[in-house]
Formats: C-alpha cells, structure tokens, sequence
C-alpha cells in the first residue's frame, strides 16, 4: 500500500461538463503523477507535480489541467469533458528505488 | 512505431505451467526495467525492478533484461489461477522519472 488514495472511484458524466479528481498521498512525496489507460495505448503520463504549485505536461496533457495547493493532494481537471476522455485514470507517486512508481486504485470515468 | 512493444494476449496456459511475457523496446538509452501486475479493475502493482542488464530472480517470478537485443522478459515458474492478470513492462532513462509503458499481456491460468 503506497498510501495514496484517489476520489471519486468511478463517476459518469456528460460532454462540456468539468470534472475534477483528486489524488491524495500521505507519505510526503515531492512528485507526483496522473496517467490514463486505455486499451491499445496503455499507461500514459498526462501531468506531473514536483512540489507544489509546480507541475509540468506528460504525453497526453491537451484538455486537463493540474494544481497541487498542498503536498498531499494532486487534482486533475478536465475543464470541459469529451467522449475521448472517457477512461480509467491512475495517480501514482515514487518508489524507493531509481524511477519506482507506485499507483493508487484508480478512478473509472465516462463521459457521455 | 510505439516505443514499447508488447503482446496483449491473452497467454491461457494451465496451472503449473511456466510463463514467458515478454517486451522489445527501440530507445537504447532505457535504463531502469519495470514489471508491473494489474488485477482486473484495480491500479497496477510493482512485481520486478531491475537496472541495466542481468537477471533478477523473486520468489517464483525471474526478470530478464538483455540491452543488447532491447528486449526483456518476465518468467513465472508454477504459475497458478491467482497469477492471472495483466501484465505491464515499463522502462525509463537515467535522469528522467517518465515510465514509458507497454500495453500489457493479459494471462490467464486455468486450474
């Protein structure tokens, strides 16, 4: 257990709608990181923090957006949800070892 | 051309059976190894972590790295029913902290 927990689980929304979830980590990690899933693609970085108030894009970053206010809590927010964003979303902080990540449970959503 | 490649599957093999998953990747500069076991509907977890090249052997898990083929493999010896899950490769560069994943083998162990 990596001490990260993330909120919603699962949620369902419609096209245009904002969506925000959160991340939340109690082992005081500088960096933290949100990736999609997707079947085919795999597990792709979207955002990263590296303490807070200080993120920077991953591969996937067009139509989310990221804050990070405290050391424990990362959110990601999709301003204006689309169908394309429908998928599972992992928050993951680091490991002991050189570039070890350890990932939350997840959150499933779809956007109608 | 991804990256990382490798096989979804599904691997149905029966209990007991040993298990070869592998990944071929193109970036030279790949360091850091990764194996990663997802159960259905839950978030992905560290099986295996090695550097460089060499063997690494836990329990009845053994990863494999050989950089000079860029291609790396997993192996479960006696696999069983709870073996059964997807199973991710990641892998990144020295000074970096992006992982850079493959898609994932699904692998089924029927009893």
């Amino acid at each position: 257990d990596a001490g990260i927990t993330q909120s919603p689980r699962h949620k369902v929304t419609e096209t245009g709608t904002p969506v925000t979830l959160r991340c939340h980590q109690t082992e005081n990690h500088r960096y933290m990181y949100w990736y999609r899933q997707d079947p085919g693609h795999g597990l792709r970085l979207i955002h990263y923090s590296y303490g807070v108030k200080d993120t920077d894009k991953g591969e996937v970053s067009d139509g989310y957006s990221v804050s990070r206010s405290k050391t424990e809590d990362f959110l990601l927010t999709l301003e204006s949800a689309t169908s394309s964003q429908t998928s599972v979303y992992f928050c993951a902080t680091p490991g002991r070892g050189n570039n070890e990540q350890f990932f939350g449970p997840g959150t499933r959503l779809t956007v109608l | 051309q991804k990256e990382v490649e490798q096989d979804p599957g599904p691997l149905s093999v029966p209990e007991g059976a040993i298990v070869s998953l592998n990944c071929t990747y193109s970036n030279s500069a790949f360091q850091y190894f990764m194996w990663y076991r997802q159960y259905s509907r839950k978030g992905p977890e560290l099986l295996m972590y090695t550097y460089s090249s060499g063997n690494k052997e836990d329990g009845r898990f053994t990863a494999q790295v050989d950089k000079s083929s860029k291609y790396i493999s997993l192996f479960i010896r006696d696999s069983q029913p709870s073996d059964s899950a997807t199973y991710l490769c990641a892998m990144s560069e020295r000074n970096t902290d992006k992982l850079i994943f493959g898609t994932g083998t699904r692998l089924q162990v029927f009893p």
